[in-house]
């Protein structure tokens, strides 16, 4: 399997546009999170969904952002409008369960200008 | 509720000493714990767990943890480390069932030849 799959890897953008973020789980895992990774705030979970179910989005900052999946071989985390300090590295992990170990993808890096 | 402590910000050593990555939790039943590293400019990845049996578990590359429920710990130790373990290190704690585990801030380790 190859992993998790992110896309873009790099995103600079300028406040105010829209910004997408793709993941592409492994497949048969269950869970799919979102996290966000700042200096300032550390590791943030954003929200995490269970068979393309949204369960917990508590950590989603503000209504700008929205998370979907569609299926379970997708999902996206939307930014709209995206602001400066939205400037993060973005990371997709996946799972088979709520317990089992969460395997990353590589980060979407954002800077939003 | 469950919450996980890492003390140390960032723990600076030298090449070929021994190390130790301080990590407290809290859960008011029984646990799991995990280690991740992330090493530059990538996502996080499993360095061992602990879900039931031995409270000492190791990885493939010379960490150990123990779990301590007494002290409601899971340090992470290496009796002597390499330039290459220089990352990222966090500490997480799921209280079992359908909790999804909690990440600490992370500890940084830093290696010096």
């Amino acid at each position: 399997d190859a992993g998790v799959i992110q896309s873009p890897r790099h995103e600079v953008t300028e406040m105010g546009q829209e910004v997408t973020l793709r993941c592409k789980p492994i497949s048969g895992h269950d869970y799919l999170f979102w996290y966000r990774q700042t200096m300032m705030r550390g590791l943030e979970l954003l929200i995490y969904f269970n068979n393309n179910v949204p369960i917990d989005d508590s950590g989603m900052p503000e209504d700008r952002f929205s998370a979907k999946m569609p299926n379970a071989s997708f999902s996206t985390l939307k930014i709209q409008p995206s602001e400066p300090r939205d400037s993060a590295v973005y990371f997709c992990a996946s799972s088979r369960g709520p317990n089992n170990e969460q395997f990353f993808g590589p980060g979407t890096r954002l800077t939003v200008l | 509720a469950q919450s996980v402590t890492q003390l140390d910000s960032q723990v600076p050593v030298f090449e070929e000493a021994p190390v130790e990555l301080r990590c407290n939790y809290s859960s008011s039943v029984s646990v799991y714990l995990f280690w991740y590293v992330q090493y530059p400019n990538q996502g996080l990845q499993l360095l061992l767990k602990y879900l039931s049996g031995s409270t000492l578990v190791e990885s493939i590359n010379g960490f150990e943890a123990e779990f301590n429920k007494s002290q409601t710990s899971f340090h992470l130790r290496k009796p002597s480390v390499h330039i290459s373990d220089t990352a990222e290190y966090f500490c997480a704690v799921s209280a079992g069932g359908s909790y999804i585990p909690t990440f600490g801030r992370g500890t940084s380790l830093i290696v010096h030849p």
